[in-house]
C-alpha cells in the first residue's frame, strides 16, 4: 500500500535551517511528482512546493521562495525539502502529497521556529 | 494567485443529515478541482479529485459537483465518522491553493 513517511522536524531558531526527508514506498516514486504541503497550528493548509518526477520543473509558494529548496532521489525513493533562513511564520506540520490531486498524504512532521 | 473561498466556515449538523459545502474560485479553473477531509490530529484525506470523481475507497454519499467557479461537496448522510474539517484546492494553476475550510460539528 502507498506509504509515505516524512522526517527531520524539530526545533530550530530563527534564521537556522532543517531538513525534511519524505520516504515513499508502495508505489513507482519516480512516476508522480511530488509536493509538500504545510499546515501552521490551528491554521489551515498551505501549498509550499512542487517537484516533477524527473526533477526538472519546481515552483514554490511566495512566502517560502528563495529560502527552501525542494529536492527528490529517485533512487531511494525520498523527497526532500531544504529550510534555510527559517521565520516563526514558518513554525507548521509539515506534509508530503503525491501527485498533482495530492491523493496520499504522509502523517506530517512539526517544525517549530522559536527562540 | 487563484484565491478559493469556501462556506460556510462551519456548520452544525445531526448524525443522518445532508450537509453541502460551496468551494468558488476567483477565476474559472475548469474542473481542477479537489476536496480533502480533515479530522482532528490527522493527516487530510483525499475525498475528491475532478471535481466529482471519488477516490478509492471513498464512500458514495460523498458527492462533488461544479466547474467553472463554483463547486459543491455534499455528504448524504452524515455520519459520526464524518465530523471533521473539509478543504477544497484548485490544481489549475501554481501556486496551488485551497480553501480556508469548513468545519462540520455535531449540533
Amino acid at each position: 500500500q502507498v506509504q509515505l513517511v516524512e522526517s527531520g522536524g524539530g526545533l530550530v531558531k530563527p534564521g537556522g535551517s532543517l531538513r525534511l526527508s519524505c520516504a515513499a514506498s508502495g508505489f513507482t516514486f519516480s512516476d508522480y511528482y511530488m509536493n509538500w504541503i504545510r499546515q501552521a497550528p490551528g491554521k489551515g493548509l498551505e501549498w509550499v512546493s512542487y517537484i516533477s518526477s524527473g526533477s526538472s520543473y519546481a515552483d514554490y509558494a511566495d512566502s517560502v521562495k528563495g529560502r527552501f529548496t525542494i529536492s527528490r532521489d529517485n533512487a531511494k525513493n525520498s523527497l526532500y525539502l531544504q529550510m534555510n533562513s527559517l521565520r516563526a511564520e514558518d513554525t507548521a506540520v509539515y506534509y508530503c502529497a503525491r501527485g498533482s490531486v495530492s491523493d496520499y498524504w504522509g502523517q506530517g512532521t512539526l517544525v517549530t521556529v522559536s527562540s | 494567485d487563484i484565491q478559493m473561498t469556501q462556506s460556510p466556515s462551519s456548520l452544525s449538523a445531526s448524525v443522518g443529515d445532508r450537509v453541502t459545502i460551496t468551494c468558488r474560485a476567483s477565476q474559472g479553473i475548469s474542473n481542477y478541482l479537489a476536496w480533502f477531509q480533515q479530522r482532528p490530529g490527522k493527516a487530510p484525506k483525499s475525498l475528491i479529485y475532478a471535481a466529482f470523481n471519488l477516490q478509492s475507497g471513498v464512500p458514495s454519499k460523498f458527492s462533488g459537483s461544479g466547474s467553472g467557479t463554483d463547486f459543491t461537496l455534499t455528504i448524504s448522510s452524515l455520519q459520526p465518522e464524518d465530523f471533521a474539517t473539509y478543504y477544497c484546492q484548485q490544481y489549475s494553476t501554481y501556486p496551488r491553493t485551497f480553501g480556508q475550510g469548513t468545519k462540520v460539528e455535531i449540533k
